[in-house]
């Protein structure tokens, strides 16, 4: 099966510093990731979808100039949480879906838990 | 507005046991629906997906989820539970023709005596 993977799975940060999380996908190439965010005992909740080649779109109420998305390349992206503050530790999941495939099909990484002090 | 409900937060089953996790949505037509699992400190596995079709729909570990139009529902059933299977379970929509934009449900913690 298609499988993505995010690194770092965890990180540990100061406040004030900026943390890069990084979304693969190892074999397939995806047009199209998400990026969510999941506080302790919660759902996930959209941030915002990644497509290769072109801006993000966030979803509302997400701070586009906090969370950085880049989606260089088929089977890259990434989030960049600048200048994170204690209020920004969560477990960031991304997923993707294959570029083939139809709607639904969606490979969802292992999480990065961020943890500001 | 689309939601997702998932009414029960917790449920506690004996191993062997039958399993029902609730499900309901409100959407204007009738998504895409899913079922994810998620062990702690993991990322989520698909368990199984409703399209079109066939109501009633397998997915893996011995899961199965009945889609009833008629009460907006894609409740997800084990017949014998298993320790292994203790986890969070998240329901899911996506709009047809709309991507991959997934809803979550809030999640269903169960939880397997032994």
């Amino acid at each position: 099966g298609a499988v993505v993977s995010q690194h770092p799975s965890w990180v540990i940060c100061k406040s004030g510093t900026s943390v890069k999380i990084e979304c693969r996908s190892l074999d397939f190439q995806a047009t199209t990731m998400f990026w969510y965010r999941q506080f302790p005992k919660q759902s996930l909740m959209l941030m915002a979808t990644s497509n290769e080649g072109s801006k993000a779109t966030y979803e509302q109420g997400v701070e586009k100039d906090k969370f950085l998305i880049n989606h260089a390349s088929l089977t890259l992206s990434t989030l960049t949480v600048t200048s994170a503050h204690p209020e920004d530790s969560s477990f960031y999941i991304c997923s993707a879906n294959l570029r083939e495939a139809s709607t639904g099909e969606l490979f969802f990484g292992e999480g990065s838990r961020l943890t500001v002090l | 507005a689309q939601s997702v409900t998932q009414p029960d937060i917790h449920i506690t089953v004996s191993e062997g046991a039958s399993l029902e996790l609730r499900c309901n949505y409100s959407y204007g037509a009738t998504p895409y629906l899913f079922w994810y699992v998620q062990s702690p400190g993991q990322g989520l596995q698909l368990l199984l997906k409703y399209f079109s079709g066939d109501t009633l729909v397998q997915g893996i570990k011995g899961f199965e989820a009945e889609f009833k139009r008629s009460q907006s529902s894609f409740n997800l059933r084990k017949p014998s539970v298993h320790w292994s299977d203790a986890a969070e379970y998240f329901c899911a929509v996506a709009p047809r023709g709309g991507g991959n934009k997934l809803t979550f449900g809030t999640g269903t913690q169960l939880k397997v005596e032994l």
